[in-house]
């Protein structure tokens, strides 16, 4: 079954700054892949999703990365703001062909942004 | 996306009991799920809640530990019976929206169950 891998488990950056979150996954059907913030005390709320078709995509301040080849995803953060902080979970899923599509869940990212 | 509600938010309750946990949503939807969060860590599929069928396993969930029902497209329930503290947990519901992309999952506000 598919296995998803994230990387780091924490990282900090000083507000300004650029952070980059790497996942890994290793079943090659998966074709749709989410990232989703989770605020203490709340629930993962999905900030992007790239699909396999795709190599890249933006919104605002956020982008995610997809290299199908090398079976890895990236989630970009600009001009990081204390309210990024947070926990970031990427996750990836195989949909159709009979497939029910769950959603495999890496392990998170906890981003501090120090201001 | 869908408004989704959970009841309880929270609960704490004694070992050997069971609680059901309601998740109702404001639309039709194709597809319920059932997560598990545990302290600190990441989220875990438990099942996929199947309208008028029983309810998909994944491995290391069983139906007896986790009952689940779908009697409609906008609600579920799942069960956490005969609990003991190792299910202390967040458990969230999700769905998939109907008419939309058929994998992009939105979440409830999940429910914090402590087993004393």
């Amino acid at each position: 079954g598919e296995n998803v891998e994230q990387h780091p488990s924490t990282l900090s950056v000083q507000e300004g700054d650029s952070a980059v979150i790497k996942c890994t996954y290793s079943d090659s059907a998966s074709n749709y892949f989410p990232w989703y913030k989770q605020e203490l005390g709340k629930r993962p709320q999905l900030i992007i999703d790239i699909r396999s078709n795709v190599g890249e995509k933006k919104d605002q301040r956020i982008a995610v990365t997809l290299n199908k080849t090398a079976k890895h995803f990236s989630l970009h953060i600009t001009e990081t703001q204390p309210e990024d902080s947070a926990v970031y979970f990427c996750a990836a899923s195989a949909w159709g062909g009979g497939s029910q599509g769950n959603l495999i869940f890496g392990k998170g990212t906890k981003l501090s942004v120090k201001p | 996306s869908a408004v989704i509600s959970q009841k309880p938010s929270r609960d704490i309750c004694q070992r050997g009991t069971s609680l059901t946990i309601q998740c109702q949503v404001d639309s039709q939807v194709t597809m319920m799920f059932w997560y598990r969060q545990q302290p600190g860590q990441s989220l875990t599929l438990i099942a996929t809640a199947n309208q008028g069928s029983e309810a998909t396993y994944e491995s290391g969930f069983v139906i007896d530990k986790f009952p689940i029902s779908r009697p409609n497209l906008t609600f579920s329930t799942l069960t956490v019976s005969n609990m003991s503290p190792e299910d202390s947990s967040i458990y969230l519901c999700s769905v998939e929206a109907l008419g939309r992309g058929t994998d992009t999952q939105y979440f409830g506000p999940g429910t914090r169950l402590t087993v004393l």
